[in-house]
């Protein structure tokens, strides 16, 4: 499967905590994406980060790569109440076109 | 500047239908990705359509079909439904000619359900 894996597939933390998402991927990449979903609605773009970056920051979100492992993560700082969704990552992988999506983390933030 | 719309949102249909979905994608934008997501198999890429060619696509059976049409408008069919064509239908749209290279903008999707 070109899908790459999120773990865990489920997280449920306190208000205020931190969360952390992973991303596994099986092959060299372009860019590898994080999107957020709310129940049974369209993906929404957080952010991109290309194969040749380790760290990216936007507010509240951390993404980190590391293309040795084939490994990415997303980290929401001081989560809220509104942070529960369905994080994916998606990856452009090298000479594609197209993204391929991972499986999803469902993230609950209990307040 | 008006999102990506989809139409329609929900639809039922009966098994050996066929259903045609609909999707504008924001305007400029010419690239055009279909993806199906079922609770078990996740987001599932369908096709990627950019200036009315199909570019890529994705490992569905030849049921599944798309096109688009000069004004960027894309419509994806199911011929002859089964049970398991029950799923969210999205639809992207990426302002680059390849699709993979920035964002996707997504629609809220067609709900099909298949009986």
């Amino acid at each position: 499967s070109q899908q790459g894996e999120e773990d865990p597939q489920a997280l449920s933390i306190q208000e205020g905590e931190n969360a952390t998402m992973n991303c596994s991927y099986k092959t060299s990449i372009n860019n590898l994406q994080w999107y957020r979903q709310n129940s049974g609605r369209g993906l929404v773009h957080l952010i991109l980060i290309r194969s040749n970056e380790r760290e990216k920051h936007s507010g509240r979100l951390r993404v980190t790569l590391d293309t040795s492992k084939k490994s990415s993560s997303l980290l929401i700082t001081a989560s809220r109440a509104a942070d529960t969704a369905s994080y994916f990552c998606a990856t452009r992988e090298t000479g594609a076109n197209n993204l391929f999506f991972g499986t999803g983390t469902r993230l609950t933030v209990i307040p | 500047k008006a999102g990506v719309t989809q139409t329609p949102r929900y639809l039922i249909k009966t098994r050996g239908q066929q259903v045609t979905l609909s999707c504008s994608p924001i305007s400029g934008h010419r690239s055009v990705s279909w993806y199906q997501q079922t609770p078990g198999q996740g987001l599932q890429f369908l096709f990627e359509y950019f200036s009315e060619t199909q570019r890529n696509k994705g490992n569905f059976p030849g049921r599944f079909s798309g096109r688009q049409f000069s004004n960027s408008r894309s419509e994806m069919n199911v011929s002859t439904l089964e049970l398991g064509d029950s799923a969210l239908y999205l639809c992207a749209s990426s302002p680059q000619a390849s699709a993979g290279t920035g964002e996707l903008f997504f629609g809220e999707g067609s709900r099909l359900t298949v009986l």
